[in-house]
């Protein structure tokens, strides 16, 4: 039984670009969380995704970023413009019931983004 | 201040030692979760708790919730168990984890 994928593991691009990172949960897993690690910081919570829905992007800054998780396929962070300062560890993890606090959120493996 | 706080921030041990690393938060949680960053990045749970104690292997975590407290032992540690433990909680009636800033473990042989 795979863990949580991500891809890619290591991505880098120039300012202004675009950054799509992709997260496959553990098989038979349905809630999706998405978390950012910036340099010499703790996690921080960005985003909760059921299929096809939006649970909660409170975490999520206001522009340039967003999230989805299709009926079919990994879901996906998406930046757009990145600047500098979007340079950061992001990780997905997955769990397979609620999403309350008791379950155990499995993690992947990561994505570094560098922004040149 | 943050709402999840660890200690020691950096920690480094000799082969054998018992390391304790503790965690203190100041909200009411569902649950509390031990985690560990490997030197490569990827992160793995550790334990759950809500409540008491558990064990596996060699390590052990405690959690008092009255003083919204927990614990992370290892005993008779081991080079390999150099990483950085997070902490992180669940707060009440929520998904979200706050994370603490890790406490970064060197264990030398």
């Amino acid at each position: 039984n795979a863990g949580v994928m991500q891809n890619p593991r290591h991505l880098v691009r120039r300012r202004g670009q675009e950054a799509r990172l992709r997260c496959s949960p553990m098989k038979g897993h349905s809630h999706v969380y998405w978390y950012r690690q910036l340099p010499e910081e703790g996690l921080k919570f960005m985003v909760y995704l059921q299929k096809e829905n939006i649970i909660d992007e409170s975490g999520m800054p206001k522009e340039r970023f967003s999230a989805e998780f299709p009926k079919e396929g990994p879901s996906i962070l998406r930046i757009q413009q990145v600047v500098r300062g979007d340079s950061a560890a992001y990780f997905c993890a997955s769990s397979p019931l609620t999403g309350w606090g008791t379950d155990t959120q499995y993690f992947g493996p990561g994505t570094r983004l560098t922004v040149l | 201040k943050n709402e999840v706080e660890q200690s020691p921030q950096n920690l480094t041990a000799q082969e054998g030692e018992f390391i304790t690393i503790n965690c203190s938060y100041s909200v009411g949680i569902s649950a509390l979760h031990w985690l560990q960053q490997h030197p490569g990045g990827g992160i793995v749970s550790l334990f759950m708790l809500s409540s008491g104690k558990k064990k596996h292997g060699r390590l052990i975590a405690t959690i008092n919730i009255q003083e919204k407290h927990s614990s992370l032992h290892i005993t008779a540690s081991h080079p390999r168990d150099s990483a950085v433990y997070i902490c992180a909680v669940a707060a009440s009636g929520t998904y979200k984890y706050i994370f603490g800033t890790g406490t970064r473990l060197k264990v030398l042989a």
